[in-house]
């Protein structure tokens, strides 16, 4: 089983819709968890991290988190063209220290 | 604030050389990670540093090496090149156990 997983996609939303992406996790232990989103040819630029079960907001960014479930989701409320990019779900797992354990990445398509 | 920066921005390298990158963290970052970025492969850790000293390592072969300066700068070195070493190199630093934030990255090509 890999260690974090996310549906590759694309999700393709139109203008204005919800997007809901989706992430889940093997290590029970993990603690911390992160959205980064990534446009074509750039680096991961950090849009949302969350610690604590529940929703954290932030402007049109949701993250909620069920350590239980082991599942991590970001939506994105009133979605734009420009949030078209691939948004990386990532773990800080006890197995690998603090380094960032990845998934593959759900590319988000938003059409106008 | 200046944000994490890395250089040089991209690199043509053949099969068996070495190759240098470097990254300068955010200022009052102590911690320097290393990620490759391989195509189909997604984000893999390669290390991580802080106050000097090399914390972690991912699953990579030691020809993949580095170091970090008292500055908190760091180099990451790798041996040997192989066809498959081919991909974006990222650094990040983090002021804590947490965030990590990236630099634009070194797109490493090996012929």
């Amino acid at each position: 089983q890999k260690e974090v997983e996310q549906n590759s996609g694309p999700l393709s939303v139109p203008e204005g819709a919800i997007a809901s992406l989706n992430c889940t996790y093997s290590d029970r232990g993990s603690q911390s968890f992160f959205w980064y989103r990534q446009y074509s040819g750039k680096s991961p630029e950090l849009i949302m991290s969350i610690y604590s079960n529940g929703d954290k907001e932030d402007g049109r960014f949701t993250a909620q988190l069920n350590k239980a479930s082991q599942y991590v989701s970001l939506l994105i409320r009133d979605s734009q063209p420009s949030d078209s990019a691939t948004y990386l779900c990532a773990v800080i797992s006890r197995q690998a220290g603090t380094a960032l354990i990845f998934g593959k990445g759900t590319t988000l398509s938003v059409s106008s | 604030e200046a944000g994490v920066t890395q250089s040089p921005t991209h690199l043509i390298k053949t099969r068996g050389q070495q190759v240098t990158l470097r990254c300068s963290p955010i200022s009052g970052h102590t911690s320097v990670y290393w990620y490759q970025q391989a195509l189909g492969l997604g984000l893999q850790f390669l290390l991580w540093y802080d106050e000097g000293e090399e914390r972690n390592r991912g699953n990579f072969p030691p020809r993949f090496s580095g170091r970090q300066f008292p500055n908190y700068s760091s180099e990451l070195n790798v041996n040997a090149l192989e066809l498959e070493d081919s991909a974006l190199y990222l650094c990040a630093s983090s002021p804590d156990v947490a965030s990590q934030y990236f630099g634009p990255g070194t797109r490493l090509l090996v012929l």
